[in-house]
């Protein structure tokens, strides 16, 4: 198994709501990461989980919670989103194995918050 | 700080034609240097990386780039476009003590049959 897989793909919320997004991926790599991409315009880190932890948070706002229960699972929590937080998220993964680590891409989860 | 340059927001190019895509960097020493092709609504694939050695790099789909140290470029190139190759490129670059991959603004390729 050589992808990343993201569930939803599409996800409509409100603002008051909480949702999930997840990632997998079963290639045994141990650092996992989210991305926001806005419409025509580059991806932009926010979560990097090493081993399990989080290792770096880019100041992003406390209505998004990253969770990684284990080494193949990256989930996203949702909550109290705003409208501007539509966006496709992106979720890759890395071997950790020294050097760079090349990182691998899902396909996306499209949100949109009414 | 470390950055990325694509110049052209969007290119647009006759299928079968030559193409090249732009890309320049600012980094003090020699970095990891990625191009990645995102079709609508898609994830990002990979689609070449430079990380040392031999600057002229061979990808996937046909696709090229030669790095040159002295203009700090990384630029991307494709003897003949397909329909198929219309898609959204970006630039990357990650340097030698983290992974954080920084991205240019991307350039949009549009071609015509």
């Amino acid at each position: 198994d050589t992808e990343v897989t993201q569930t939803p793909k599409h996800l409509v919320m409100g603002m008051t709501n909480k949702k999930s997004l997840k990632c997998e991926q079963h290639m045994g790599h141990r650092a996992m990461y989210w991305y926001k991409q806005k419409a025509k315009k580059p991806p932009e880190l926010m979560f990097v989980y090493s081993y399990e932890k989080l290792s770096i948070n880019e100041s992003v706002p406390s209505r998004f919670s990253p969770e990684c229960p284990n080494s193949s699972l990256l989930n996203l929590h949702l909550h109290a989103l705003q409208p501007e937080d539509s966006a496709l998220y992106l979720c890759a993964s890395a071997r950790l194995a020294g050097g760079y680590n090349e990182q691998f891409f899902g396909p996306g989860t499209r949100l949109t918050v009414l | 700080a470390q950055s990325v340059t694509q110049p052209d927001i969007h290119i647009t190019v006759s299928e079968g034609a030559s193409l090249e895509l732009r890309c320049n960097y600012s980094y003090g020493a020699t970095p990891y240097l990625f191009w990645y092709v995102q079709s609508p609504g898609q994830g990002l694939q990979l689609l070449l990386k430079y990380f040392s050695g031999d600057t002229l790099v061979q990808g996937i789909k046909g696709f090229e780039a030669e790095f040159k140290r002295s203009q700090s470029s990384f630029n991307l190139r494709k003897p003949s476009v397909h329909w198929s190759d219309a898609a959204e490129y970006f630039c990357a670059v990650a340097t030698r003590n983290t992974d954080k991959l920084i991205f240019g603004t991307g350039t949009r390729l549009q071609v015509f049959p």
